[in-house]
């Protein structure tokens, strides 16, 4: 039973403008999300992170955006660059002692393009 | 600092044999997951482990099992392998289960 979906299973974005992955779950017992950055043969990168008691939290290019009451969470990056290029996650856990059993959606592979 | 490395980096094996994937952790870090990759979906979790002992097990079967040496090393072992087990397995550690995880790149697993 899926209970992290990312329904877009990718996403074109132009050099400098606006990336926005969207992630959507279905358990409303989870308290904590995170994104994953994904390249080709090599393991996940943590980007950043957010508890459920938030609904924004900002690290540089990237912000991650919550919304508990439609079980929404949404990642921008702002600008996008071609180092971008790559799968991202969106992964949830229920405690912070539990994000070493996290559950991750289908991910979704941005590319940008110059 | 070397970061989590998996051995091997692939492996064919056929159905019914069995296999052992290992890892080891970043320096410091006492927490192990597994999680399997199929192409074209988010890693699944497997296995947790902190400090030797089991911490959590994903919805797999009795097949997977894995371990943590005292040194925080980590092996998983499945048997009697189908085709359905042709992943990229994915090992990650943290230092204590609460903190965001590093992976490594991981050993993709084909089964003939």
């Amino acid at each position: 039973d899926q209970q992290v979906k990312q329904n877009s299973p990718s996403l074109s974005v132009q050099e400098g403008r606006i990336s926005i992955l969207n992630c959507d779950y279905t358990n409303s017992m989870f308290d904590y999300f995170l994104w994953y950055k994904k390249y080709p043969a090599e393991g996940p990168t943590f980007l950043i992170s957010i508890s459920s008691i938030k609904d924004k939290n900002e690290d540089g290019r990237f912000t991650v955006f919550l919304n508990k009451s439609a079980k929404h969470l949404s990642l921008h990056i702002v600008p996008s660059q071609p180092g971008d290029s790559a799968v991202y996650f969106c992964a949830a856990s229920f405690t912070t002692d539990s994000w070493g059993k996290l559950q991750f959606g289908a991910g979704t592979q941005v590319v940008v393009t110059p | 600092d070397a970061g989590v490395t998996q051995s091997p980096t692939h492996l064919i094996k056929t159905r019914g044999q069995q296999v052992t994937l290992r890892c080891s952790p970043i320096s410091g870090h006492k927490s192990v997951s597994w999680y399997q990759q199929v192409l074209g979906q988010g890693p699944q979790f497997i296995f947790q482990y902190y400090e030797k002992e089991e911490r959590g097990r994903g919805n797999f079967p009795d097949r997977f099992s894995a371990r943590q040496f005292p040194n925080y090393s980590s092996e998983l072992n499945v048997n009697a392998l189908l085709l359905g087990d042709s992943a990229l397995y994915l090992c990650a550690s943290s230092l204590d289960g609460s903190q965001p995880q590093h992976f490594g790149d991981g050993t993709r697993l084909s089964i003939l």
